[in-house]
């Protein structure tokens, strides 16, 4: 079972530049998330999507944007990269938003803005 | 502001030595608190979900348990395969879909 494919799992990025990160699920889940991870903090929220065509904001927007136009992908597009974007980035799905929904998690990308 | 904070943040444990890793958390409601193991560059898998207040969840030999302001993670007797980063999680009501994780503690079991 695939799970949750992100793409790349590592990637270098100079100021400034464009970059869309990969999430596929297989597993028909409707809820779909991105997180970032920082060394020291805790995983944050960027973006959410409940179901395809609808996204909404988490805790960390600015600097990003989403596309939930499949039950299956959910791309996070990263314009203008700034150094403050380094980050490890996790692409996650649950069923639905109900609290004994767990999160499944994909193995995660590694950006460095340079 | 909803809070999740864990500790230690690090823990060093000869194979065998049972101890506990703590996660506190202040939130104006609680819907569910949340184990995860991460596994160094891997992404976090699921443990235990506890809902209220005494409830306990068992898993080979991990151990979560929950009171009104903390969740507690017994590990006993570990293993080296147990090393790990274990993070904690709340989802609190009003807040929608998030989940609020804390940074984590880093379990190190020497053989």
């Amino acid at each position: 079972n695939a799970g949750v494919t992100q793409t790349p799992k590592f990637r270098i990025l100079k100021i400034g530049q464009s970059m869309t990160l990969q999430c596929t699920q297989d597993m028909n889940h409707n809820y779909m998330y991105w997180y970032r991870q920082d060394p020291g903090m805790g995983l944050k929220l960027i973006y959410y999507s409940v179901g395809a065509g609808i996204t909404d904001k988490g805790e960390v927007p600015n600097g990003y944007n989403v596309s939930r136009s499949t039950t299956e992908d959910f791309p996070l597009r990263l314009e203008l990269a700034a150094p403050s974007q380094t980050s490890v980035y996790f692409c996650a799905s649950s069923y639905s938003g109900h609290t004994n929904e767990k999160l499944f998690f994909g193995s995660g990308t590694q950006l460095s803005v340079l | 502001e909803d809070q999740v904070t864990q500790s230690p943040e690090a823990l060093r444990l000869q194979e065998g030595e049972s101890s506990s890793l703590n996660c506190s958390y202040t939130v104006s409601g609680l819907r569910g608190l949340f184990w995860y193991r991460q596994d160094p560059g891997k992404g976090p898998e699921f443990l235990f979900t506890l809902y209220s207040a005494g409830e306990e969840k068992e898993k080979e030999r991990l151990k979560a348990t929950l009171t009104k302001k903390e969740s507690f993670l017994h590990i006993t007797a570990p293993k080296p395969e147990d090393s790990a980063t274990y993070l904690c999680a709340v989802q609190a009501r009003g807040t929608g879909n998030q989940f609020y994780f804390g940074t984590g503690t880093s379990l190190t079991v020497i053989p």
